[in-house]
């Protein structure tokens, strides 16, 4: 069968970093990707790692292990409007339950 | 391209009755996925279409519910009868060859 595990909540102050991890069990992997979602929207996509290693968009990175079934996002220079909820998927279609990041002041 | 259209954005609807939601994905793309949304069980891949034929529907929980891809640019998904514990967001995604899932603004189903 097919899993991902991320933690269900962090919470960090503006101007902080924050990693949010994703492990993962699956057949058939072609990569992991990282979505947002804001109350009320649709998700929509940040990252994606098909190799090992680390991939930079900006404030947003995201980092893979295929050896560890393992990726994060990693978030710099927190802003208010990062407070949403992120998804790893594997292979853009199968979602962890997400981590619902709160940014404080 | 406007990006993924789903409609109707809200629908509200008697158990026992029939619902039709409809999507149209990105011009070019051959991925179709149809998620479901709850606060219980997070994001759920439903069903997915390549090339409008469906290659995997093991996420559709029952037989009330069907899908099918008439044509590139045209999905439902319909439930049959409905039922109170059908409520949630249904999103409609779309992918082409080497982009990621691109997603509906979904429809917010209530069945009462």
């Amino acid at each position: 069968g097919q899993s991902l595990e991320q933690p269900s909540e962090v919470t960090a102050v503006e101007g902080a970093i924050v990693q949010i991890n994703c492990t993962y069990q699956t057949s058939g992997f072609y990569g992991l990707s990282w979505y947002q979602q804001h109350d009320g929207g649709a998700p929509t996509f940040l990252s994606y790692n098909a190799l090992d290693g680390l991939e930079e968009t900006g404030r947003f990175s995201s980092f893979l292990s295929r050896s560890d079934s393992y990726g994060y996002l990693l978030l710099q220079e927190l802003q208010m409007k990062d407070s949403a909820s992120y998804f790893c998927a594997v292979n853009h279609m199968r979602f962890g339950a997400g981590t619902r990041l709160t940014v404080k002041p | 391209d406007a990006g993924v259209i789903q409609s109707p954005r809200h629908e509200v609807t008697e158990m026992g009755q029939e619902v039709t939601l409809r999507c149209k994905p990105i011009s070019g793309h051959d991925y179709l996925f149809w998620y479901r949304q709850t606060m219980m069980r997070g994001l759920e891949l439903l069903i997915y279409f390549n090339n409008n034929v469906p290659i995997d529907d093991s996420g559709m929980p029952e037989d009330r519910f069907s899908a099918k891809m008439p044509n590139a640019s045209f999905s439902t998904l319909k439930i049959q009868p409905s039922e109170p514990r059908d409520s949630a967001v249904y999103f409609c995604a779309s992918e082409g060859v080497g982009t990621e899932a691109f997603f509906g603004q979904g429809t917010r189903l209530t069945v009462v």
